[in-house]
């Protein structure tokens, strides 16, 4: 079946500092790929999306490209701020089956920013 | 603003009673919505697929008769746990899907005593 790993947390970094969080797929098919966050207490926010091979979903300074090639959909910023400490998880949208347009996710990754 | 609206935010109950947790769409008519259990520090589990007019879809090893999902209206869906049990403690989110995107509640932390 499909399923998305992501790189293990949990992250910490100091302002400023330049992030990327690995995701990689198996899949079948020609999943939609997507990068949600949760903040404490919260519900998932989606962040960004790309729909196809190449795409590159960007929202707030973060981006991630959709690549075929290596079946990755890597999170990255320039410079991380305080307030985007959370957790972040990689998803892709089931696009064929038995699991049609069911998500599934990574286990998520906590990313921690300190002043 | 939010898209879905989910209820109560948090629950505490006793051994053994039943809690609601409800999940509403502000802004759409949901023919689909999906609950999803989150453990601590972990990602998030599919419960169930629920379709308005129609029975829930369970995962598999997901308990239909712990765990009652009803749909009756395109706006509303809600979860029972039924007889709930300290290991039912748990976060629970909802979603609907908007044109293949999933929009999630704030969730609902049940903890039952």
């Amino acid at each position: 079946g499909n399923s998305v790993t992501q790189m293990e947390g949990p992250v910490t970094l100091s302002e400023e500092a330049f992030l990327t969080i690995n995701c990689t797929y198996t899949a079948t098919g020609y999943p939609s790929l997507f990068w949600y966050v949760q903040y404490p207490g919260e519900g998932l926010q989606l962040l960004l999306k790309a729909t196809k091979a190449d795409d590159k979903g960007s929202n707030k300074g973060f981006e991630a490209t959709y690549r075929k090639e290596t079946t990755s959909f890597h999170l990255e910023k320039g410079s991380v701020q305080v307030s985007d400490s959370a957790v972040y998880f990689c998803a892709l949208l089931n696009a064929g089956g038995t699991s049609y347009g069911k998500l599934t996710f990574g286990q998520g990754t906590i990313l921690t920013v300190h002043p | 603003g939010a898209v879905v609206s989910q209820h109560p935010s948090w629950v505490i109950c006793k051994s053994g009673t039943s809690v609601k947790i409800e999940c509403r769409s502000l802004d759409f008519q949901a023919t689909t919505m999906f609950w999803y259990r989150q453990f601590p520090k972990q990602s998030l589990m599919l419960m169930a697929t629920s379709n308005e007019g129609s029975k829930a879809t369970y995962e598999q090893g997901v308990e239909k008769d712990k765990f009652l999902i009803n749909h009756a209206s395109l706006t509303l869906s809600t979860l029972t746990v039924t007889s709930a049990h300290p290991e039912d403690s748990s976060f629970y989110i909802c979603s609907e899907a908007i044109e293949s995107i999933q929009y999630f509640g704030a969730g609902t932390r049940l903890s039952v005593l």
